[in-house]
């Protein structure tokens, strides 16, 4: 089975423009979260999809939002890009009933 | 919400040791408990886990226990080798439901030859 895929591994962009990162879960898999990875903060969670519906939200502002497609695949979406949103961004998916969580590589987003 | 703090920050140990890593959380209906590891560059890899209905658990060097009481949960890594220098997060779930993990700030291993 493939693993948990992100897209794309590297970005770079300018404060005030916005940004789409991508994930394809492992196939079969229908929850996703997104976790923000920083040196000062640690794996922060920013939300949970699971069947199209959002399922859980972390403590981020509005600029950062979430969608989940008919087949599991999930887009998050930073809008309005500040200086403090370089990060590495992980997604991981786990199975319907499951807790085990597989994370993808990541997508490191670097705003300058 | 959840609150998850681990302890220590950094631990150096030599090859062949011990190692314990320990964290606390302050949510009592949290109900898993996973460990991670991530090595320099690379993704966060599940390395052991445990529920609440379990006290202790093993996988060949690695064990993991958990005291729903004092809501403590703690790695353990016998005879320590090279490869297992790595960040290591535990986490918690299931407060609220869904699969919202709650990480704690992560520990440095280094193991020393």
């Amino acid at each position: 089975k493939a693993g948990v895929t992100q897209t794309p591994r590297y970005l770079i962009k300018t404060r005030g423009q916005q940004v789409t990162l991508s994930c394809s879960p492992i196939s079969g898999h229908r929850s996703v979260s997104w976790y923000q990875q920083t040196p000062g903060q640690g794996l922060q969670f920013l939300f949970e999809y699971f069947s199209e519906t959002q399922r859980n939200k972390g403590n981020f502002p509005g600029r950062f939002s979430g969608r989940q497609f008919s087949n599991s695949r999930s887009e998050m979406n930073v809008s309005t890009l500040e200086l403090g949103d370089s990060a590495l961004y992980l997604c991981a998916s786990s199975s319907s009933g499951g807790n085990i969580q597989y994370f993808g590589a990541g997508t490191r987003l670097s705003v300058l | 919400g959840e609150n998850v703090e681990q302890h220590p920050s950094t631990l150096s140990v030599q090859e062949g040791d011990s190692a314990v890593i320990k964290c606390t959380y302050s949510d009592s209906a949290s109900n898993y408990f996973p460990w991670y590891k991530q090595e320099l560059g690379k993704r966060p890899q599940l390395i052991i886990d445990i529920r609440s209905n379990v006290g202790e658990k093993k996988d060949q060097r690695i064990a993991v226990t958990l005291n729903k009481t004092a809501k403590h949960f703690s790695l353990h890594i016998t005879e320590t080798q090279p490869e297992d220098s790595a960040v290591y997060f535990c986490a918690a779930s299931g407060a609220g439901g869904g699969n919202k993990l709650t990480f704690g700030t992560g520990t440095q291993l280094k193991v020393e030859l």
